[in-house]
């Protein structure tokens, strides 16, 4: 049972424009949301996170929305950049101990 | 570079058998986590481990098992090997007290089981 799904397993955005990545969850009682990105053969690099009590969260180029009605969390990159092009993986937490990650969205950032 | 190390980076062993893989984390981070990932799959959580306690448990098989030291490295021992334990298993460290409880990820150990 996939509490934390990516239902777009690839993305491919113009350098320059707007990148918007998708997922979704099942269960109302994540404490936080963090957003992944993953190059072959290294291990996911932490990007961005949202509690659950927000629902917006900037850093730089990345935003994060949590819409908690729709259990629905985004990323937002912009501009994007060809060195973005990755997996992301988003992934939630529950009690504070145990994370749930989705199947992940490679993204390609054409130049 | 993210601090967290793992060996070995390759392992490629017969069904039947047990294996270890090794995690030491980021220097001052109590907290180490295992996860399995396989081909075109996510990440599945398998388990938690804080200052040398267990903290929770995901999708582990009871065919694996893992501790954390004193010294506050890991280890996950997998045992009666099959095929379809085949995967990467990451390891990630964290200080495990906010704000943004981000996770810091070795680069895997690759296990292939023949």
């Amino acid at each position: 049972d996939q509490q934390v799904k990516q239902n777009s397993p690839s993305l491919s955005v113009q350098e320059g424009r707007i990148s918007i990545l998708n997922c979704d969850y099942t269960n109302s009682m994540f404490d936080y949301f963090l957003w992944y990105k993953k190059y072959p053969a290294e291990g996911p690099t932490f990007l961005i996170s949202i509690s659950s009590i927000k629902d917006k969260n900037e850093d730089g180029r990345f935003t994060v929305f949590l819409n908690k009605s729709a259990k629905h969390l985004s990323l937002h990159i912009v501009p994007s950049q060809p060195g973005d092009s990755a997996v992301y993986f988003c992934a939630a937490l529950e009690n504070f101990n145990k994370f749930y990650f989705g199947s992940g969205t490679k993204l390609n950032v054409k130049p | 570079d993210s601090g967290v190390t793992q060996t070995p980076k390759h392992l490629i062993t017969a069904t039947g058998q047990r294996v270890t893989l090794r995690c030491s984390p980021r220097s001052g981070d109590l907290s180490v986590y295992w996860y399995q990932q396989s081909l075109d799959q996510g990440l599945q959580f398998l388990i938690h481990y804080y200052n040398g306690e267990e903290r929770a448990k995901g999708n582990i098989l009871e065919r694996f098992s893992a501790q954390q030291f004193p010294d506050l490295h890991s280890e996950l021992n997998l045992s009666s090997l099959e095929l379809g334990d085949s995967a990467l298993y990451f390891c990630a460290s964290s200080v495990t007290a906010g704000p943004s409880y981000e996770q810091y990820f070795g680069p895997g150990t690759r296990l292939t089981v023949t």
